[in-house]
């Protein structure tokens, strides 16, 4: 079974600038997630889809960063514009998102990205 | 959700049982206990989960207390390889994971 495929692996890009990641859930996954884990600190939820609707963004700072899922399929996470404490490493995962059942969360590799 | 304290760093001979512990005083009824773990470089890896009753699986097992205030994580066995940051996460369940704390940092030495 493939897992879930994050790009690019790496990114570095000037404050200011504008930045998107991509992520490939695990076929068949409705619930897909985006966290972002500053160095030293776990993983923080950004935003959390059940197919294609948002279940929570609560953290995501919605006046520089945005996501969707077209389709409730894949999904891209934007940083616009970007600052240097956004440097961070973008976890992507996904789950079965059964209703009412624990379905675990299968993570991709992230993407790190520095900003300076 | 529930908020979990946990040791920042613990060691354990490789062979040896692992247990990690992980205080979560202010635990609702309906509030699930899951185990996550990160080894460097990669995204989490679960674990397992419970809500009561005590739980095994091929990784590990996790002891909750009878008051759910507190959990004990055990590699029965410990590896090189469970080398790993172990993220102790309280949350009602379904599929809804959130913020996980900073975790205690595992280190299986030979």
């Amino acid at each position: 079974e493939a897992g879930v495929a994050q790009s690019p692996r790496y990114k570095i890009i000037e404050k200011r600038q504008s930045v998107a990641f991509w992520c490939n859930p695990i076929s068949g996954h409705a619930t897909l997630y985006w966290y972002q884990q500053i160095l030293g600190q776990g993983p923080k939820l950004l935003i959390q889809f059940q197919n294609n609707g948002v279940v929570d963004d609560s953290q995501l700072p919605k006046d520089r960063f945005s996501a969707e899922r077209l389709k409730g399929v894949d999904s891209t996470l934007k940083i616009q514009p970007a600052k240097l404490e956004d440097s961070a490493v973008y976890l992507c995962a996904s789950s079965l998102g059964v209703r009412g059942f624990y379905t675990e969360a299968f993570f991709g590799q992230g993407t790190r990205l520095t900003v300076v | 959700d529930a908020k979990t304290t946990q040791p920042p760093s613990m060691d354990c001979a490789e062979g040896r049982a692992a247990n990690l512990p992980c205080n979560h005083s202010t635990i609702s009824g309906n509030e699930y206990v899951y185990w996550y773990r990160q080894i460097h470089s990669q995204g989490p890896q679960y674990i397992i989960h419970g809500l009561k009753n005590n739980e095994t699986n091929e990784m590990a097992s996790l002891i909750i207390t009878e008051d759910r205030k507190s959990s004990t994580l055990i590699l029965p066995h410990a590896t090189l390889r469970d080398t790993a940051v172990y993220y102790c996460i309280v949350s009602l369940g379904g599929s809804y994971i959130p913020t996980f704390g900073r975790g205690t940092s595992l280190i299986v030495h030979p």
